[in-house]
């Protein structure tokens, strides 16, 4: 069974521009998640999705971060503009409905890094 | 709301040593709980998990924690670390979603 892929792995931007981030959960798994993870700390929620609609965004900073699942599958996050506290690793997971939806499946993560 | 704490920041263990790692809870009702470790660039791997039941609870990699009510804690123990056990861990306490605790990293000296 193929992991959850992420893209690209590594991302070095100048502050105030704007990038992009790919997930593609594992096959079959309705819910997907985007965590941010800042160095020293432990993964924060920013936005997770059920199927193609919205569960939980209330910790994404929705004036410069955004985020579709169209189709309910693929999910893309961006930043614009981005800011050097923006400077973190960002982690997609995906998982099952119901109690499974605890055993969260990640991605190797993208290394954004702002100038 | 819930929140995990993890006391300590880095551990230095030897091969074939054991290893212990804390981590206390906040939590209301009875959690869910979880231990999961991230490799140097890897994404987190889920090692145990705690719904309900017998409170000791086996993993992956040999490892397991123990639920203890009384002390909100929940312990992850390995009797014998290997050096590929060098990485962070994450315990992370769930009701609605997941919140993680800040890590601790696991350094092994051969």
């Amino acid at each position: 069974e193929a992991g959850v892929a992420q893209s690209p792995r590594y991302k070095i931007i100048e502050k105030r521009q704007s990038v992009a981030f790919w997930c593609n959960p594992i096959s079959g798994h309705a819910t997907l998640y985007w965590y941010q993870q800042i160095l020293g700390q432990g993964p924060k929620l920013l936005i997770q999705f059920q199927n193609n609609g919205v569960v939980d965004d209330s910790q994404l900073p929705k004036d410069r971060f955004s985020a579709e699942r169209l189709k309910g599958v693929d999910s893309t996050l961006k930043i614009q503009p981005a800011k050097l506290e923006d400077s973190a690793v960002y982690l997609c997971a995906s998982s099952s409905p119901g109690q499974a939806a605890y055993e969260q499946y990640f991605g190797p993560g993208t290394r954004l890094t702002v100038t | 709301a819930q929140s995990v704490t993890q006391p300590d920041i880095h551990i230095t263990v030897s091969e074939g040593a054991s290893l212990e790692l804390r981590c206390n809870y906040s939590y209301g009702a009875t959690p869910y709980l979880f231990w999961y470790v991230q490799s140097p660039g890897q994404g987190l791997q889920l090692l145990l998990k705690y719904f309900s039941g017998d409170t000791l609870v086996q993993g992956i990699k040999g490892f397991e924690a123990e639920f203890k009510r009384s002390q909100s804690s929940f312990n992850l123990r390995k009797p014998s670390v290997h050096w590929s056990d060098a990485a962070e861990y994450f315990c992370a306490v769930a009701d609605y979603k997941l919140s993680f605790g800040a890590g601790t990293t696991v350094t092994v000296r051969a």
